[in-house]
């Protein structure tokens, strides 16, 4: 069973288009991120949940709406698609109580034509 | 600037060899974490240390964490052809509530040769 699950795994569009990835995690974690790898494999935060609560908020864009319906899914949503939006974008979760560990979701690969 | 930067960018040693990878941080740290990222693949936890443990080991890990130094180091003995792989250390700053927000560095990428 996948821990941490991403789709699609590679998402190849337009300037200018609406895309939405989707993240899914059935460990029972709490908190859940979204991070931006780019070309030079550099990778930073974008967003966390906690429990369907919003509690980092990077400096991105705000073409990128990350939504989470519930504890176990975190979705981004990016609008108006841009070059620069070409990148590995993974899902991370992590459990509470002292828990430093995250695990990661395999990626998704996105390139803006 | 960022945190956690990595040297050397790029190792390539011959299998059996061991192979150390550095790590230099900023700000104060809560723990310092390494992470393997196989090509074109998710990133996989390895070893956690805290601010107050100077080693870690973890099979044929070594991890060493100097605070005074702003510094870690992750040994990898006897290295295998299979640890080929890019090596990420993450930060976890100290103090208020991080809800577990990590600071990568850009990550050495190793190549081990059979």
């Amino acid at each position: 069973d996948t821990a941490v699950s991403q789709t699609p795994k590679y998402l190849v569009t337009q300037m200018g288009n609406d895309k939405s990835i989707k993240c899914e995690q059935n460990l029972g974690h709490d908190t859940m991120y979204w991070y931006k790898q780019d070309s030079k494999k550099f990778l930073k935060i974008m967003f966390s949940y906690n429990n369907k609560e919003l509690i980092i908020n990077e400096t991105v864009p705000n073409r990128f709406s990350p939504k989470s319906p519930d504890k176990a899914h975190l979705n981004l949503h990016i609008n108006s698609l841009e070059l620069g939006d070409s990148a590995v974008y993974f899902c991370a979760s992590k459990s509470g109580g002292g828990q430093e560990t995250q695990y990661f979701g395999p990626g998704t690969r996105l390139l803006v034509l | 600037s960022q945190q956690g930067e990595e040297d050397p960018q790029a190792l390539s040693i011959q299998e059996g060899e061991n192979a150390t990878m550095n790590c230099s941080y900023k700000t104060s740290i809560n723990n310092l974490q390494w992470y393997r990222q196989n090509s074109g693949r998710g990133l996989v936890h390895l070893i956690l240390i805290r601010s107050n443990e100077r080693e870690k080991h973890s099979g044929r890990l070594r991890v060493t964490l100097d605070t005074s130094k702003k510094s870690s180091s992750l040994l990898i003995t006897a290295s295998r052809a299979a640890d080929t792989a890019s090596y990420f250390c993450a930060t976890a700053a100290a103090g208020g509530t991080s809800y577990g927000k990590l600071t990568f560095g850009q990550g050495t990428i190793l190549t081990v040769h059979p």
